[in-house]
């Protein structure tokens, strides 16, 4: 049963644009979400972070939203630049929890010059 | 600032033979972590060590074993090694159990398993 699920395995977006990055989580008890930014034969890096009680966090080019109601986050980056081209990895964790993260399957992003 | 270092790199080995992957974090972390990562399946975590001393399974533990050696290392021992654990393990850390902070990885040990 996948907590955290991410249903688009990859998105291509053209420079400049727009990239939103979705995700999708069952569990009510998650109050902390995170997404992180995998380059390939590198760790997973932390990109940024949205606490339950907020719906919105921003850091740059990059912006979380979080609609409790429907269980969904998403992550929007503009503008997309090519070396934003990663995999993107959802995580979820309920507070008290001992910071466990349930992670999402990844979507693969990729920036066209 | 080295953050979290996981040697090897990369391993080979063959069904039934042991292995400890070794894990240090120079961040003055409590709690660390062991996940893999297959293919489709995102991360998924192994064992996890909230603070020194303690270690506790996580979501995949079956065929693991682990020991925190002191507050730096956090290592992961397979004791007879299977094809289905053929992976990528990442190890993490983070400041302290249950606070809203994100965890650091490391670049991952690359293992296969004939």
């Amino acid at each position: 049963d996948q907590q955290v699920k991410q249903n688009s395995p990859s998105l291509s977006v053209q420079e400049g644009r727009i990239s939103i990055l979705n995700c999708d989580y069952t569990n009510s008890m998650f109050d902390y979400f995170l997404w992180y930014k995998k380059y390939p034969a590198e760790g997973p890096t932390f990109l940024i972070s949205i606490s339950s009680i907020k719906d919105k966090n921003e850091d740059g080019r990059f912006t979380v939203f979080l609609n409790k109601s429907a269980k969904h986050l998403s992550l929007h980056i503009v503008p997309s630049q090519p070396g934003d081209s990663a995999v993107y990895f959802c995580a979820a964790s309920a507070n008290g929890a001992t910071n466990k993260l349930i992670f999402g399957t990844g979507t693969l992003l990729a920036v066209q010059p | 600032n080295a953050g979290v270092t996981q040697t090897p790199k990369f391993q080979v080995l063959k069904t039934g033979q042991s292995m400890t992957l070794q894990c240090a974090q120079d961040m003055n972390h409590n709690s660390m972590y062991w996940y893999r990562q297959d293919p489709g399946m995102g991360l998924r975590l192994i064992y996890y060590s909230a603070s020194e001393g303690t270690t506790d399974k996580g979501e995949v533990p079956n065929g693991y074993n682990v020991s925190r050696l002191n507050k730096r290392e956090f290592s992961l021992r397979l004791e007879s090694a299977a094809p289905s654990q053929t992976s990528v393990y990442f190890c993490a850390s983070s400041v302290s159990r249950g606070s809203a902070k994100p965890q650091h990885f490391g670049d991952g040990t690359r293992l296969s398993i004939l």
